[in-house]
């Protein structure tokens, strides 16, 4: 198992340009999700996914953010018209959910390295 | 709402002494996962420990140690003789996990605390 893993790790992009990020997750887990992390805080939630199906969507992921995640497997994060508000680490992660009475059981998220995004 | 607080922003420690970070959360649902991650100066989330809501045992691992207090919404952690390689960020995160609020999981993390180890 190699972990989670994110590509490109590093994206310099000018303003207004469209980018595009990947994320191959851990094969046997059926969550996947995006954070995005600016420096000095902690990861913010943008999106998730369970298996092909995107469930979630934070409002910080404005309607210049989309997400896919063809097939279950990979997924890709894509950012239309950037801004410079758009640097930020964006990172992965992937985790196995299971349902119980009343209650979903969550392990814990695996993360990958990251894709630094910088908006020149 | 859900919240994690973790007030200590930085703090410095020579090597060996104890350390305890402090978290303090804030949640609506009764059945709900508490997590802590590390994040080192290669910046990749290290995972370290999850606990759920119906289990206030202490835990101990190696030099590290968790206290769970419900009655405060506390989950703090304790680094037990510092080394130089805990220098790092400290995350304390929680996620809901009841069926009525559906939240998926997802976590909502703290701050970070950033710890540095001095020799």
């Amino acid at each position: 198992d190699t972990g989670v893993s994110q590509n490109p790790r590093h994206k310099i992009t000018k303003r207004g340009q469209n980018v595009t990020f990947r994320c191959d997750p851990i094969s046997e887990h059926n969550r996947l999700y995006w954070y995005r992390q600016t420096l000095g805080q902690g990861p913010e939630f943008l999106t998730y996914f369970q298996n092909e199906a995107q469930l979630e969507k934070s409002r910080l992921l404005s309607d210049r953010f989309s997400a896919e995640r063809p097939k279950g497997s990979f997924s890709t994060l894509e950012i239309q018209r950037t801004e410079q508000g758009d640097s930020a680490m964006y990172l992965c992660a992937s985790s196995l959910i299971t349902t119980g009475q009343g209650a979903i059981v969550v392990y814990e998220q695996y993360f990958g390295p990251g894709t630094r995004l910088t908006v020149t | 709402a859900q919240k994690v607080t973790q007030a200590q922003t930085e703090i410095s420690v020579v090597e060996k002494e104890d350390v305890t970070l402090d978290c303090v959360y804030e949640t609506r649902d009764t059945t709900y996962y508490l997590f802590w991650y590390k994040q080192p100066p290669s910046g990749e989330l290290v995972f370290l420990i999850r606990r759920n809501s119906f289990d206030e045992q202490n835990e101990i691992s190696g030099r590290y140690s968790w206290n769970f207090q419900k009655s405060t919404s506390s989950f703090n952690f304790t680094i037990t003789a510092s080394q130089v390689v805990d220098s790092a960020v400290y995350f304390c995160a929680l996620s809901e996990a009841s069926l009525l609020y559906n939240q998926g999981g997802k976590l909502i993390f703290g701050q970070g605390t950033e710890l540095s180890v001095k020799p």
